[in-house]
């Protein structure tokens, strides 16, 4: 079957940095997508991978090892509208998205 | 620019009704998926339309169709409607052209937040 993992919830501080890691098991692979679900609201994408290695983009990186079926993203100088849940998704072999459930992340002052 | 716009926000069905949901894609995209998320889940992917089209659907039962319009736009039917189907309804909106959008970056409407009693 086709699985995606990732933790369900975490906590950080304003400032710090957090790394919010995703595993994967799918049938055929054509890239990995991380979007930003704030309560209530649609998700809004963050990255896109499909080669191996780490993109960065402003405060956000995200990293992908096919070899590890491994992804994480990497959020630094947090900041409270931060909050959200981070979707982890994956492009099957019949280009359809397999959603992980989402990793909330709560931001303390 | 408007973008992937959605209707109705709210809609509350009694179980064995139907219900039509209407999504309106970002300008410039021909391509609509939708998905049904569950409370504290991750989207499950239902189906996708490209050029009024099914091109692509997921693990859901045919009491879920769709529609696909010549402006692009489109429309999510549901009928006999469950207890379990209570759910946000997402759309999203892609240029998918013959390039498969799974590449593309899916940009998502609000939702409509379903509730079956």
């Amino acid at each position: 079957g086709q699985n995606i993992d990732q933790p369900t919830e975490m906590t950080a501080t304003e400032g710090a940095i957090v790394q919010i890691n995703c595993t994967y098991q799918t049938s055929g692979f054509n890239g990995l997508f991380w979007y930003q679900q704030h309560a209530g609201e649609a998700p809004t994408f963050l990255s896109y991978n499909v080669l191996d290695g780490l993109e960065e983009k402003g405060r956000f990186s995200s990293f992908l090892s096919r070899s590890k079926g491994y992804s994480y993203l990497l959020l630094k100088e947090l900041q409270m509208k931060d909050s959200a849940s981070y979707l982890c998704a994956v492009g099957d072999s019949n280009y359809q998205l397999i959603w992980g459930a989402g990793t909330k992340l709560i931001i303390k002052p | 620019d408007a973008g992937v716009t959605q209707s109705p926000t709210h809609l509350i069905k009694t179980r064995g009704q139907q219900v039509t949901l209407r999504c309106s894609p970002k300008s410039g995209h021909d391509t609509v998926s939708w998905y049904q998320q569950a409370l504290g889940q991750g989207p499950q992917f239902i189906f996708q339309y490209y050029e009024e089209e099914e091109r692509q659907r997921g693990n859901f039962p045919d009491r879920f169709s769709g529609h696909q319009f010549p402006n692009y736009s489109s429309e999510l039917n549901v009928n006999a409607l469950l207890l379990g189907d209570s759910a946000l309804y997402l759309c999203a909106s892609s240029p998918g052209g013959t390039s498969g959008s799974v590449y593309n970056e899916q940009f998502f409407g609000p939702g409509t937040r379903l509730t079956v009693l």
